[in-house]
């Protein structure tokens, strides 16, 4: 069973805009939800990640924003750039030390010039 | 990387062979993971390792088994490979504030 949900599966903005990724969840349990960016041919990085008591999270150009009564959650890649031209992956867990996650299917960006 | 190496990184064998990868860290961390990705399945953990001997199963444990004996040295072994376990294979360490995960570079394995 797929446990979170990720859409898009592809996506293709222009340089500048704003590409919003998409993943829904369904255990109540999960507190811990990061996303991931992965190059090809490389592993995944961490890029930002949040918790369930705040609603929106900031690093740099990438934004987390959270709604936890309809159990989503989003990435927002503002002024987006041709380096951008990733495979990102949504994941969630129970958290905790052992920490084991569940990834979202991945969506593949593409930023145009 | 977070200090995480995987040898080797690509592999091409035939079925029903044994196979083993290798995870190595350097930065003693206690939690180490294996998971797979395919398309359409993002990542899917195998097994992980809360410490040396002490391993657990994951969502996709069938056909795989992994030892820990020592803290840097996390193996995945695939007794009898099978053409359903060609896949690139990431090994990660979690560390940090809030046990974020880290990953290897990968394992591309493909089973003929």
């Amino acid at each position: 069973q797929q446990q979170v949900k990720q859409s898009p599966q592809s996506l293709i903005v222009q340089k500048g805009g704003i590409p919003i990724i998409n993943c829904a969840y369904e255990n109540t349990a999960f507190d811990y939800f990061p996303w991931y960016q992965q190059f090809p041919g490389k592993g995944p990085a961490l890029l930002i990640a949040i918790r369930p008591d705040v609603s929106e999270k900031k690093e740099g150009r990438f934004t987390i924003s959270f709604n936890k009564s309809a159990k989503q959650f989003s990435l927002h890649i503002m002024d987006s750039q041709p380096g951008d031209s990733a495979t990102y992956f949504c994941a969630a867990s129970h958290g905790g030390a052992t920490n084991k996650l569940i990834f979202g299917t991945g969506t593949l960006l593409a930023v145009q010039p | 990387d977070a200090g995480i190496t995987q040898s080797p990184r690509h592999k091409v064998t035939e079925t029903g062979t044994p196979v083993t990868l290798r995870c190595h860290q350097t930065e003693n961390h206690r939690y180490m993971y294996w998971y797979r990705q395919d398309p359409g399945h993002g990542l899917r953990l195998i097994h992980y390792s809360y410490g040396v001997k002490d391993t657990d199963k994951g969502e996709v444990s069938d056909g795989y088994s992994v030892s820990r004996s020592k803290t840097e040295d996390f193996l995945l072994t695939l007794e009898s490979a099978t053409s359903s376990q060609t896949s690139v294979y990431f090994c990660a360490i979690s560390a940090g504030q809030n046990n974020e995960q880290f990953f290897g570079p990968g394992t591309r394995l493909t089973v003929l």
